[in-house]
């Protein structure tokens, strides 16, 4: 079975430029994360969804980050305009059921993530 | 607010030492703790998840333990291989607000 997909790997663009990325989970798990990583640290949660519900948005920075699962199948991230400080790697994550009753034993799976460099 | 702390930041052992890694958190409410091996350049993989009610995860030669009320869980690697070199990071799912929080990692390197 295919694990989450993300693309593009890399992606290098000039400061105020959009940039998009996207993420396929793996089949039948209702929950999707995007982190952002910057070197050296933890991924850190931009946005969590339960199916096509975005549930725990708190980290994105709403001025310039946008996303969307609307069939709640794949995603998709937005940052427009793009700016220095959000060059990171991008991660998605999925799960069987973030937020249901067994949200205690349930395991995030990665993606290989988005290396943006913003120039 | 939580807060996840791994220390040491780095790590280097010669290969078949046996070896522990910390993780430390400053709320105690949790839901799970999970351990993630992330190799250069990838993704993160899954290893271990302890859920709030256990003390202990095995599998294989890695065993991670929790201790909530001390806010602290370690990774243990028995008989380390240049094959366990990544980075290592823990994260805590809180029961308040199910919000998951990464530590910044132990870059992990067997000599050997």
């Amino acid at each position: 079975e295919a694990g989450v997909v993300q693309s593009p790997r890399y992606k290098i663009i000039e400061k105020k430029q959009p940039v998009a990325f996207w993420c396929n989970p793996i089949s039948g798990h209702n929950t999707l994360y995007w982190y952002r990583q910057n070197l050296g640290q933890g991924p850190e949660l931009l946005i969590r969804y339960e199916n096509e519900e975005a549930v725990d948005d708190s980290q994105l920075p709403k001025d310039r980050f946008s996303a969307e699962r609307l069939k709640g199948v794949d995603s998709t991230l937005k940052i427009q305009p793009a700016e220095l400080g959000d060059s990171a790697v991008y991660l998605c994550a999925s799960s069987l059921d973030g937020g249901g009753s067994n949200r205690g034993t349930d395991t995030q799976y990665f993606g290989p993530g988005t290396r943006l460099t913003v120039l | 607010k939580q807060e996840v702390t791994q220390i040491p930041a780095a790590l280097s052992v010669p290969e078949g030492e046996n070896l522990v890694l910390n993780c430390s958190f400053t709320d105690s409410a949790i839901y799970n703790l999970q351990w993630f091996r992330q190799d250069p350049g990838k993704g993160l993989t899954s290893l271990l998840l302890i859920q709030s009610s256990q003390r202990e995860q095995t599998s294989g030669r890695l065993n991670a333990s929790l201790d909530k009320s001390s806010g602290r869980s370690t990774l243990y690697i028995a008989a380390s291989q240049p094959g366990d070199s990544a980075t290592y990071l823990c994260a805590v799912r809180g029961s308040s607000a199910s919000k998951i929080i990464f530590g910044s990692g132990t870059r992990l390197s067997i000599r050997p």
